[in-house]
């Protein structure tokens, strides 16, 4: 699995967006970039993933760049609650392959 | 809707003694993880199940072993316990041919 690369911490004012960034540059082909979110010792709560196009759901957006080397992860209007450590994880996602290896994520500090 | 149930939610133990944590995944989903959180870690991936056969192995110690039964769930066992095994314990499921893995509260297991 692709390792890939975080800064430690971002803050961010509420109600603005929260763009947080990772590389990944030894992603394969087919692996797919997911994003999971961990709110104080609660079980990691999945965001969002993708592959090649970009992405969005209710929560977040995924945009990733074209040569796939990096990958952000946008919350449009970041509230205390976004307040977690944020992992991106490079995974095949299948049933036999889909183990995640958590890296040391970024701490999303939401502030009033 | 229903969600991953871990128990015991919190286990005490002494040094030398054994455990047990079970996991009991959404309905409908044959794929089981483990995952170990230290504190002031990041979770790490132990051992996964599908279909009720392990489909890999991470880094789990020669004294844990895991099974997943014929309704789908998962225990973990663990012997020979020591200070170190003191974590957080998160099983999480998905069902095949899915991307997303639904993590459980966790298991807050402390060896004394």
């Amino acid at each position: 699995d692709a390792k890939t690369t975080q800064p430690p911490s971002m803050d961010c004012a509420e109600g603005r967006a929260a763009n947080l960034p990772c590389n990944h540059s030894t992603i394969s082909g087919n692996e797919y970039v997911y994003w999971y979110r961990q709110i104080h010792s609660q079980g990691p709560q999945y965001i969002i993933h993708g592959l090649k196009n970009n992405e969005t759901n209710e929560m977040a957006s995924l945009i990733i760049t074209e040569d796939r080397k990096s990958s952000t992860l946008i919350l449009p209007h970041a509230t205390l609650r976004d307040t977690a450590v944020y992992y991106c994880i490079a995974s095949h996602g299948s049933s036999n392959t889909g183990k995640l290896i958590f890296g040391q994520g970024t701490t999303l500090q939401v502030k009033p | 809707a229903a969600g991953v149930i871990q128990s015991p939610r919190h286990l005490i133990k002494e040094k030398r003694e054994t455990a047990t944590l079970k996991c009991y995944p959404i309905p409908r989903h044959d794929t089981v993880y483990w995952y170990q959180q230290g504190p002031g870690q990041d979770p790490q991936f132990l051992i996964s199940f599908y279909e009720k056969m392990q489909s890999d192995k991470g880094s789990i110690p020669d004294r844990f072993s895991a099974q997943q039964f014929s309704d789908y769930h998962s225990e973990l066992n663990m012997s020979s316990l020591e200070l170190g095994d003191s974590a957080l314990y998160f099983c999480a499921s998905s069902p095949s041919g899915y991307n997303e893995q639904f993590f459980g509260p966790g298991t807050r297991l402390t060896v004394l």
